[in-house]
């Protein structure tokens, strides 16, 4: 079955030092992966995506993230947190196998990690 | 629009009563989602439409939910004799066709039934 891991519920890290939400996929083929951000009472932003190419994806607010096929990780880093990136984050894939017509199919989410980012 | 647009923001309902939850994509935008997050945050994906046409309805329960998105109009999700279960924070998304290139989703700031 596919399926999308956040090992961990939460995440905390004191303001100014770097922080890594993980994500680890289990999906057949080559998936296209997502990072979101849901605030308080909010819908979900995108932060960054990987379809293909360079392994290192930067994205919104200074995120980042790594896809590594091996080891069927896309972990989402910053290099210095602020206290505005306090939020729940949310891993998902959208497997390939499909043929959508260029546009994603249904997003497999990950459980959410909350990050809390203390000045 | 420029944003996914969903309405209401709350909703109640009585077991028993019927729910309807509205969803506005992003103008010329293709795909429309909906999701269902529960208590504990998890993502249920329901339902997808390209353009009018049901395009996977894998996760949409057979009883009680109906969805439509018909042509100037917003999408709709309809629950038929709500159960306590059903509350939830429903969210709508919407995504743009791009041949031979994926794009994201833009989500709304959802609908919050709860049901009593």
């Amino acid at each position: 079955a596919q399926s999308v891991a956040q090992p961990e519920d939460q995440v905390n890290v004191a303001e100014g030092n770097p922080l890594t939400v993980k994500c680890t996929y289990s999906v057949s083929g080559n998936p296209y992966l997502f990072w979101y951000v849901q605030y308080p009472n909010r819908g979900l932003q995108f932060l960054l995506k990987y379809i293909t190419g360079d392994n290192l994806v930067k994205g919104s607010y200074g995120f980042e993230a790594e896809f590594n096929k091996s080891q069927t990780s896309f972990h989402l880093k910053k290099p210095s947190a602020l206290v505005s990136d306090s939020a729940l984050y949310f891993c998902a894939v959208s497997p390939p196998e499909r043929d959508y017509g260029g546009s994603q199919g249904n997003l497999i989410f990950g459980k959410g990690t909350k990050l809390s980012v203390k000045p | 629009g420029e944003e996914v647009a969903q309405t209401p923001k709350h909703l109640v309902r009585g077991e028993g009563q019927k729910a309807k939850l509205y969803c506005a994509p992003i103008k010329g935008h293709s795909y429309v989602f909906w999701y269902q997050q529960v208590l504990k945050n998890e993502f249920k994906f329901l339902i997808s439409f390209q353009n009018e046409n049901v395009f996977d309805e894998t996760g949409m329960p057979k009883e009680r939910f109906s969805a439509k998105c018909l042509p100037n109009s917003p999408c709709s999700l309809e629950i038929q004799a709500t159960k306590l279960e059903d509350s939830a924070v429903y969210f709508c998304a919407s995504s743009q066709w791009v041949e031979a290139m994926d794009t994201e989703a833009f989500f709304g700031q959802g609908t919050r039934l709860t049901v009593v």
